[in-house]
Parts: structure tokens; sequence; C-alpha cells
């Protein structure tokens, strides 16, 4: 079936630091791709999507590029704040008619001053 | 626009026992679905609700059952609780018919069985 796998966390940072999360998917099909964020004691909130390969989603200065041939959805970001501290996913959407998201782990952020 | 609300925040249930979850979708959405998050894991989806029926579920077994009433709110229904169905329960709603449509959280039933 279908999956997502993230590299693990958490990823620690000083502010203003380069930010990279790695994110891989499978899929049979061509999904649908979204990175989430979830800060403490609330849950997802959409970051970014992209629905086709090439499409570079972004948003609040984080970025993702769908790489159909390397199969990964890399989240980066040129320079952190304290405030992106929060958990990251990456899911998948196969678009079979009903939206159902694929999760991975997720990735812990942690940044410091 | 209202969000989508979740209550209660949090729940203290007993092995055995039965819990109900409910979830308001936001405005202008018509279909619901449910995800269990267990601690340090990402969500796993449970089930999909459109036109008050059941369109699509996951690896989960009968005693996980929903419902989603005229006004596209829903309620999570578990049956004889056990002690691995702690986690948090995460409702999103979303509008069927956009396949691009994203899913929208709310914040989460915590659900603990002792």
């Amino acid at each position: 079936g279908d999956s997502v796998t993230q590299m693990e966390g958490p990823v620690t940072l000083s502010e203003e630091a380069f930010l990279t999360i790695n994110c891989t998917y499978t899929a049979t099909g061509y999904p649908s791709l979204f990175w989430y964020v979830q800060y403490p004691g609330e849950g997802l909130q959409l970051l970014l999507k992209a629905t086709k390969a090439d499409d570079k989603g972004s948003n609040k200065g984080f970025e993702a590029t769908y790489r159909k041939e390397t199969t990964s959805f890399h989240l980066e970001k040129g320079s952190v704040q304290v405030s992106d501290s929060a958990v990251y996913f990456c899911a998948l959407s196969d678009r079979t008619g009903f939206q159902k998201l694929v999760f991975g782990t997720g990735t812990r952020l942690l940044v410091s001053p | 626009e209202t969000g989508v609300t979740q209550s209660p925040t949090h729940l203290i249930k007993t092995r055995g026992q039965q819990v109900t979850l409910r979830c308001s979708s936001q405005s202008g959405h018509n279909t619901v679905s449910w995800y269990q998050q267990a601690l340090g894991q990402g969500p796993q989806f449970i089930f999909q609700y459109y036109r008050e029926e059941e369109n699509g579920r996951g690896n989960f077994p009968p005693r996980f059952s929903g419902l989603q009433f005229p006004n596209y709110s829903s309620e999570l229904n578990v049956n004889a609780l056990e002690l691995d169905d702690s986690a948090l329960y995460l409702c999103a709603s979303s509008l069927a018919g956009d396949s691009n449509s994203p899913l929208h959280f709310g914040n989460g039933t915590r659900l603990t069985v002792t």
C-alpha cells in the first residue's frame, strides 16, 4: 500500500539556520503531496501542498517540490524562527475518489534563540 | 468561517467501556474524516463519511463506528475499549468532489484508556 517515510527527529536548529526535512513516498498512482504542521496541544494545519510532478508548494517561507523521479517532497526553509518549533508531517492523498491521507510519522523541529 | 470543533477535549475511560466523540465540521464542508494519532506517531485514517454514509474505511475493527448527521456533524463511537485505543482522535472536514480540497482538522480529543 501507499506509504510515507520521513527523517526521524528531533531536528534541533538555531534561529536563522537553514531547514531541510526529508520525505519520500511510495504510491501506485500519482498522489497529491502535503506538509502539515502540528503545534503543541493543537490539531494539524495544512502548511503547503503540490498536486503534480515538479509543482512547488510554498507558504510562510517554507517550500517543497514534488519530485516524481526521486519520489520525494522535502520541506525547506531558508531561515527558521523559534515560532517554527512544531511537529511536521508529510502526507499523500491517492485521489481515488475519497480523500484519505497517508501520513509519515512526523519530525519534531526545535529552534533555539 | 467556523472551523472544525471537537468535544470533549480530554476523556478518561476504563477498558471495556464505550466512548462517543463529537465533531462539528467547518461551515460549507460536507465530508468528515476521523483519524487516530497514537503518541509519537502520524495520524492513521479510521473512516470517512459523506451524505450520512461511510464511504471509506481504514484498517480498524468494527468496534470503531461512526455517524454523520444532516448538518454534517459527526460522531465516532468506540466499543469495548482497549488500552491501545489511548490516542488523540482527530476529526477533519472537507468538500466532496474536489480531490484537491484540503482537509481542515480540529484540535482533537485526547482519549486515555486505563
